[in-house]
């Protein structure tokens, strides 16, 4: 059973660019979770998704970042226009369920590099 | 504001020293997770101890939760060089069951 599978892993662009960075959760999790982490920091909640939908978006800026699951395919975080700022680790996580018998499987994570 | 605030925020040991990690947050869990981040790696989940327990072991690992004080610590026995990297504890909360994570304890283990 493949772990949570994120690409791509480092992933460079000029301000102002578009970055999307996707995220394929285990099989048979339905519940995806973003997280940021800049350097030298913890992880910090950005957006909870199941299929389709967006539960919980409380840690995400309200502009220039989205975020779907879509009913086929990888989750995908979108950064419009990006700018230094946004340079960071994006880990993406996954579960079965939510509430605290489940636990949080997370991926390799998307290094975003800003130049 | 973060819950979940480690100390020390960089520990530095010989290897076969005991590594200990320690949490404080600031409202009530349901349980507290700790967590492993090897340098430019993912989160490892080591291990969660639940609000009605005191202690909890995983192999080398023992974890102790104290709701009175809201802290937890992590004790590594027997450090081994393997074990350098970033831990985490992690409080699970919010309508969305996320995880809210502290600023974390950088180990370091020299051979």
């Amino acid at each position: 059973n493949a772990g949570v599978m994120q690409n791509p892993r480092h992933l460079v662009r000029r301000r102002g660019q578009e970055a999307r960075l996707r995220c394929s959760p285990m099989k048979g999790h339905s519940h995806v979770y973003w997280y940021r982490q800049l350097p030298e920091e913890g992880l910090k909640f950005m957006v909870y998704l199941q299929k389709e939908n967006i539960i919980d978006e409380s840690g995400m800026p309200k502009e220039r970042f989205s975020a779907e699951f879509p009913k086929e395919g990888p989750s995908i975080l979108r950064i419009q226009q990006v700018v230094r700022g946004d340079s960071a680790a994006y880990f993406c996580a996954s579960s079965p369920g939510t509430g605290d018998s489940y636990e949080q499987y997370f991926g390799p994570g998307t290094r975003l590099t800003v130049t | 504001s973060q819950q979940g605030e480690e100390d020390p925020q960089a520990l530095s040991i010989q290897e076969g020293e005991n590594a200990t990690m320690n949490c404080s947050y600031k409202t009530s869990i349901n349980n507290l997770q700790w967590y492993r981040q090897n340098s430019g790696r993912g989160l490892v989940h080591l291990i969660l101890i639940r609000s009605n327990e005191r202690e909890k072991h995983s192999g080398r690992l023992r974890v102790t939760l104290d709701t009175s004080k809201k802290s937890s610590s992590l004790l590594i026995t027997a450090s081994r060089a393997a074990d350098t990297a970033s831990y985490f504890c992690a409080r699970l909360g919010g309508a969305g069951n996320m995880l809210t994570f502290g600023g974390g304890t950088r180990l370091m283990v020299k051979p």
